[in-house]
């Protein structure tokens, strides 16, 4: 099972909307409304922040949403803040059972 | 309060063997899939394995199939994973990560911090 492919790296000023994608296959992304999005900042473990495609769980800003269309997931953050800098993954089930991850994309705060 | 504390991790020779353990609190245990999530120095999050809440589903990442064993003991609030022929390519920051189903692997919204696994000679 291959990685989904994300950008390396997004960048964006206070204030800005930002969007992360998120590409997979027809055997994962395209399959399901499984999609989830994580934050991990340096050192720390990883928080959801968004779970099939586009809900929030509870205490997560109302500024991360999350959207797909065909094999391609999307993490939008508007209203970007300071300590939204950090590493970014998608994760999606899979027609085999198992969950992947996406390559992780480093989003830098200008 | 959710609380995820891994254990077993250390410095082992390829081919050898370790077995981790996730002692949970604060949810009711039984009620969720487990999973493992695993980090290498610097590098992106994998999925490991899951296990449902029963034990009746597992699934197992292609990397580690048929080297390491997912295993849960309801009764312990524990979860398990015994990694066998261990390899150098596993060399990782292990997490142990709650999912928000009872079944197959879906999302994870607890995380513990970790406990690292290095196989080296």
């Amino acid at each position: 099972q291959s990685a989904l492919t994300q950008p390396a790296s997004v960048s964006g000023s206070p204030g800005q909307s930002i969007t992360i994608s998120c590409t997979g296959t027809s055997s994962d992304v395209g399959a399901y409304n499984s999609v989830s999005w994580y934050q991990q900042h340096p050192g720390k473990a990883p928080k959801l922040m968004i779970y099939d495609v586009s809900n929030r769980p509870s205490g997560v800003s109302s500024r991360f949403s999350g959207s797909k269309s065909g094999n391609t997931a999307s993490l939008t953050i508007s209203g970007l803040q300071a300590e939204d800098e950090a590493d970014y993954y998608c994760s999606s089930h899979t027609n085999s059972n198992t969950e992947v991850f996406g390559t992780g994309t480093k989003v830098t705060v200008l | 309060e959710v609380q995820l504390v891994e254990s077993g991790g250390g410095l082992v020779q390829p081919g050898g063997s370790l077995r981790l353990s996730c002692a949970a609190s604060g949810f009711t245990f039984d009620d969720y899939a487990m999973n493992w999530v695993r980090q290498a120095p610097g590098k992106g999050l994998e999925w490991v394995s899951g296990i449902s809440w029963n034990s009746g589903g597992i699934g197992y990442a292609d990397s580690v199939k048929g080297r390491f064993t997912i295993s849960r003991d309801n009764a312990k609030n524990s979860l398990y994973l015994q990694m066998n022929s261990l390899r150098t390519e596993d060399t990782a920051l292990y997490y142990c990560a709650k999912d928000i189903s009872s079944g197959r692997p879906k999302s994870f919204d607890y995380w513990g911090q970790g406990t690292l696994v290095t196989v080296s000679s």
